[in-house]
């Protein structure tokens, strides 16, 4: 029972390089979302999916695109990637079902030096 | 729009200590009230929830009842324990409303 996975785990990358993160739930949720985790900043949400083929945007869009070609995986892209994108960046997938709960991934820690 | 508060932290206590962090919201209608733990180096973990008002939810020793008069949400524990150290998130779905919305987190640290 893998859940939500997300890949990879850390990554560091220099400004101005591009990078793709995946994310990948095995429990059939209609939807996902990207967020990313900053020290005393909680969770902010960058980019949502509510199906495959939608996207749409969070509090932190800029900066980020991302992709759901397939109901169970959800991608993260940074294009240019700056200082101020480093951060811990998780995945999560939920149910339709209004009670149900927010599964998440382990993390991604990336670093743009 | 909806909204959390949760206690600021750090919150550090002794181990066997009675541990509270409160939680109150804002939203229209019913939401389902939800709080969930992040260990170290890991990602956020269902604790508990709770679905309508007056239910209690419960898991690990902990528990948290869904107050609709006072708009809280407050989670509680007996006697913490050194491996209960996390940061906690209180956060609310509303009905028919795709995304979750969070607390900012209250870290636990708790001594031996």
């Amino acid at each position: 029972n893998a859940g939500v996975t997300q890949t990879p785990k850390f990554r560091v990358l220099k400004t101005g390089q591009s990078m793709t993160l995946l994310c990948a739930q095995d429990m059939n949720h209609e939807y996902m979302y990207w967020y990313r985790q900053d020290p005393g900043m909680g969770l902010r949400l960058i980019h949502y999916s509510v199906g495959e083929g939608t996207t749409a945007k969070g509090e932190v869009p800029d900066g980020y695109n991302v992709s759901r070609l397939k109901k169970q995986n959800f991608l993260l892209g940074l294009e240019s990637a700056a200082p101020s994108q480093t951060s811990v960046y998780f995945c999560a997938s939920i149910s339709s079902r209004d009670s149900s709960p927010l599964h998440f991934g382990n993390g991604t820690r990336l670093t743009v030096t | 729009g909806d909204s959390v508060t949760q206690m600021e932290g750090p919150v550090t206590l002794s181990e066997e200590a009675f541990l509270t962090i409160n939680c109150t919201y804002t939203a229209t209608g019913y939401p389902s009230l939800f709080w969930y733990v992040q260990y170290p180096g890991e990602g956020l973990q269902l604790l508990l929830k709770a679905t309508k008002a007056d239910d209690k939810g419960s898991n690990k020793g902990f528990e948290a009842t869904y107050r609709k008069e006072t708009t809280s949400f407050h989670l509680e524990k007996g006697s913490v324990q050194v491996s209960d150290s996390a940061v906690y998130f209180c956060a609310l779905r509303r009905f028919g409303n795709e995304k979750l919305t969070f607390g900012t987190g209250t870290r636990l640290t708790i001594i031996p």
